[in-house]
């Protein structure tokens, strides 16, 4: 199947810094990417969807400001945690899948966030 | 809006036994595709299956077959030889365009 990374796989910061987190298809191109933000024991929950050259979809009660998503290219999207406070620590997923695979998402490996 | 139910949230099987995991949904479309993801204690999820809605063949993958029907909106996994590598978190998924929709999960745990 395709490959997505992520980077970093693991992150730790004090409150109020900003953190950025990479998603890359390695192997093909994605005009979407998809954004999900997971706690222990719980399920995906999707925050965006990232379009490529334009702006970022976010789900209801997701501060836009807050999560930056930014899809400059057709494989690379980023993820940044403005002014990151306690609460916004979690596990951070990406996905993205290549046309012709009818629907099959794969995921990168995620970024665990831990703010202090 | 779709959503996707798993109604067990542990299930537990003997090593070289049968399993079924069960998933319902709700969609107002008739063209849409369904997955079982794998996510083992590294938290990298993994494709297990997919089925296709318009397809009525069951999808099957080595020791991993669905049961899917359409029109009660049942997608349950079968795993059948449970080996230790199973015991995982199992979610069940909906898809079609816009994001993955995503059930709450099913602990599988595989006792030797």
């Amino acid at each position: 199947g395709a490959v997505v990374s992520q980077h970093p796989s693991r992150v730790i910061c004090k409150s109020g810094t900003s953190v950025k987190i990479e998603c890359r298809s390695l192997d093909f191109q994605a005009t979407t990417m998809f954004w999900y933000r997971q706690f222990p024991k719980q399920s995906l929950m999707l925050m965006a969807t990232s379009n490529e050259g334009s702006k970022a979809t976010y789900e209801q009660g997701v501060e836009k400001d807050k999560f930056l998503i930014n899809h400059a290219s057709l494989t690379l999207s980023t993820l940044t945690v403005t002014s990151a406070h306690p609460e916004d620590s979690s596990f951070y997923i990406c996905s993205a899948g290549p046309s012709g695979e009818g629907e099959t998402q794969y995921f990168g490996p995620g970024t665990r966030l831990l703010v202090l | 809006a779709q959503t996707v139910t798993q109604s067990q949230p542990e299930m537990s099987v003997q090593e070289a036994e049968t399993v079924t995991l069960s998933c319902t949904y709700d969609t107002s479309e008739s063209d849409y595709y369904l997955f079982w993801y794998k996510q083992p204690p590294s938290r990298q999820m993994i494709l297990v299956i997919r089925q296709e809605a318009y397809k009525q063949q069951n999808a099957t993958e080595n020791r991993f077959s669905v049961n899917f029907q359409k029109a009660a909106k049942s997608f349950s996994l079968k795993i059948s030889d449970s080996q230790l590598g199973d015991a995982a978190m199992y979610f069940c998924a909906y898809r079609r365009l816009g994001a993955m929709r995503f059930g709450a999960g099913t602990r599988l745990t595989v006792k030797p």
